[in-house]
């Protein structure tokens, strides 16, 4: 069965320079969400997405924007990165079922380091 | 905001024994998910729960969703070694809103 497919795997940038994570979320699933995960933490929300329109905010910087676009994949940017930003991350998607959320599921991920 | 506390953080048992965890909340969540996770990889789903007193099994897995919404325990039986990882419990309110994960429990299995 297809999966939530992330790239890059694997991104290593500069101080100050930006990025951009992309996220294809499981056919038909209209909700997207965005997560970091630092070393030996548990995962932290960043943004969610359902049916394209913004649904939920956690704690994403606002040097970080996110959209989900009319095909619901979506694109994590981020500018002026700092070594903070060093990190694993995830994109998860689900399908909406009323008012649940059904099963959410996460792709691999994209392995940020910046230098 | 929204806190779950997970247990235990670790755990180092031999193989073949039982295996529980459990999560608690200081507010309800109306969606109980639990995850593995290996090392630089993404959470694969074990088991969703979506209504209070929910007992679900997945294979040598059984859960429970808390009758009161603010909690929900994750049982492993016969543990074999390709177990090891670290599991998260997760919750969410709504559709849409953030899930919101436990600190996980890392478990280790001596052969």
């Amino acid at each position: 069965a297809a999966g939530v497919i992330q790239s890059p795997r694997h991104l290593i940038k500069e101080k100050r320079e930006t990025a951009t994570l992309k996220c294809y979320p499981i056919p038909r699933h209209d909700t997207v969400y965005w997560y970091q995960q630092g070393p030996g933490q548990d995962p932290q929300f960043l943004i969610s997405f359902y049916e394209k329109m913004q649904s939920d905010k956690g704690s994403i910087p606002d040097r970080f924007s996110a959209q989900q676009f009319s095909d619901y994949h979506s694109e994590l940017n981020m500018s002026s990165l700092e070594l903070g930003d060093s990190a694993l991350y995830f994109c998860a998607s689900s399908l909406a079922q009323g008012t649940y959320t059904g099963e959410l599921f996460f792709g691999e991920g994209s392995r940020l380091t910046v230098l | 905001g929204q806190q779950l506390n997970q247990s235990p953080q670790s755990m180092f048992i031999q193989e073949g024994e039982d295996v529980s965890m459990n999560c608690t909340s200081s507010s309800i969540f109306n969606t109980w998910l639990w995850y593995k996770q290996d090392p630089g990889e993404g959470p694969v789903l074990l088991i969703a729960l979506y209504k209070a007193g929910e007992l679900t099994s997945n294979g040598r897995l059984t859960a429970q969703f808390g009758i009161t919404r603010k909690d929900s325990f994750l049982n492993i039986s016969a543990s074999i070694p390709s177990d090891v990882g670290i599991y998260f419990c997760a919750g969410q309110l709504t559709r849409a809103q953030k899930l919101v994960f436990g600190q996980g429990t890392r478990l280790t299995i001596n052969p």
